[in-house]
Parts: structure tokens; C-alpha cells; sequence
């Protein structure tokens, strides 16, 4: 079975902070993504990587940057974190076959 | 950009109830997937469709691919409080989109005892 974890299920930060969102898959995947979902506004894609070291802006990257270091891992950084970045975060892993995305539990992140 | 239009968008049966949803696009898609997801959670894979009007079992549910990879349907049988949550389709991309998925808006689904 296909594992992604992510560093915290619950987060909370303050409006400027600086936020770390780490993800981990064990199944040597090349494609990484992150996403972020709202009610109403659905999964929208934040970033994606297919390699490491490789990063590509997704629907909407402002306010976030990302980072690839190892194949297993892929992080999500808030530069400066604001209210409207409160959100919940998912990370998802692809396997080679039919498009398959596989989602860790999510962060649900709120900015204070 | 590609579209995916997921219906209904709320639902709410009794149990022992059947229900269909609906993903529908202009689109063509090289396969299907839908998911579900329990609140707080992540989404679950549920099934992969990839050719042109097949169709796929998993115990009570049904899926379908539509001939022209256009369109999808999950169809739950004698719908269980168990059945109930939030789900997904989504459709895989060609070529350079290969790998990225274009989801549907959801369907809640709440299945009353």
C-alpha cells in the first residue's frame, strides 16, 4: 500500500509567520503535489514536482513556495503566512500507472 | 481548461436507498478516478477507470466510464450511514498534462439510519 504522511494534521500560526508543510511518500514516486481545499472552491492545485529539485506553479501558487530535496519528500512553505491562507493542505503522490494520486490525512492549517 | 462538473452536489437519503453521481465534462479524459473522503481525512482512492465504457464493481458501488472518456457515474446500491461522505472524481490528463488531475466540485453524501 501506497504511504503519505504529512508533519501535522493540525496547525496553528500566526498572521506572518513563517509555515513548513512536510510531506512523505514511501513508494519512490517521481510526481509530488500540493493542493489546498476550501468549501465550496474544491481541490485546487498549489504546486507540483516530478523530480527532485523539479518544481512547477500549479492554479495558485501566490503566497507559497515549495521544496524538493529528496525523492520521498516534498515541502510546502508560507513565506508570511495571512488569514486567508487558513485552509486545509493535502499531499498527494503518483503512481507511474493511469494518473493515480495518492493523498495523505491533510493539514488543516489556521491562521490567527 | 479543462472542466469537470460533479453532481449533485448535496445528498441526502434514507438508508436502503440507491443513488447515482454524475461527473460530466466537455473533455476527454485519459482515465477516471473517484475518491472519497471522510471529514478531517484525506481522499481515498476508490476506483480507476481507463477505457472507453467500462464499468466497475466494488461491492455495492458501481462505476462507469462513459464511451467517449467524456463523462463518469457512481451508482451506490442500498446506500449504507456507512456510505456516507464527500465524494470526488477526477479526471487524468494527456501529454504534457499526464499526471495532473482536474476534479470535480464533489458530492456530499449523507445517508440517514
Amino acid at each position: 500500500d501506497v504511504k503519505v504522511t504529512q508533519s501535522s494534521r493540525y496547525l496553528v500560526k500566526r498572521t506572518g509567520e513563517k509555515v513548513f508543510l512536510e510531506c512523505v511518500q514511501d513508494m519512490d514516486h517521481e510526481n509530488m503535489f500540493w493542493y489546498r481545499q476550501d468549501p465550496g472552491l474544491g481541490l485546487r492545485l498549489i504546486y507540483f514536482s516530478y523530480d527532485v529539485k523539479m518544481k512547477e506553479k500549479g492554479d495558485i501558487p501566490e503566497g507559497y513556495s515549495v521544496s524538493r530535496e529528496k525523492k520521498e519528500r516534498f515541502s510546502l512553505i508560507l513565506e508570511s503566512a495571512s488569514t486567508n491562507q487558513t485552509s486545509m493542505y493535502l499531499c498527494a503522490s503518483l503512481a507511474a500507472s493511469y494518473n493515480e494520486q495518492f493523498f495523505g490525512p491533510g493539514t488543516r492549517l489556521t491562521v490567527l | 481548461t479543462q472542466l469537470l462538473e460533479q453532481s449533485p452536489q448535496f445528498l441526502s437519503i434514507q438508508e436502503g436507498e440507491n443513488l447515482t453521481v454524475y461527473c460530466n465534462s466537455s473533455s476527454v479524459f485519459s482515465s477516471l478516478q473517484w475518491y472519497r473522503q471522510e471529514p478531517g481525512e484525506g481522499p481515498v482512492l476508490l476506483v480507476t477507470v481507463v477505457t472507453g465504457g467500462e464499468v466497475k464493481k466494488l461491492k455495492r458501488l458501481t462505476f462507469q466510464f462513459g464511451d467517449a472518456r467524456k463523462d463518469s457515474s457512481l451508482h451506490i446500491t442500498a446506500a449504507q450511514p456507512g456510505d456516507t461522505g464527500l465524494y470526488l472524481c477526477a479526471g487524468g490528463g494527456y501529454g504534457t498534462s499526464y499526471g495532473k488531475l482536474t476534479f470535480g466540485q464533489g458530492t456530499i453524501l449523507t445517508v440517514h439510519p
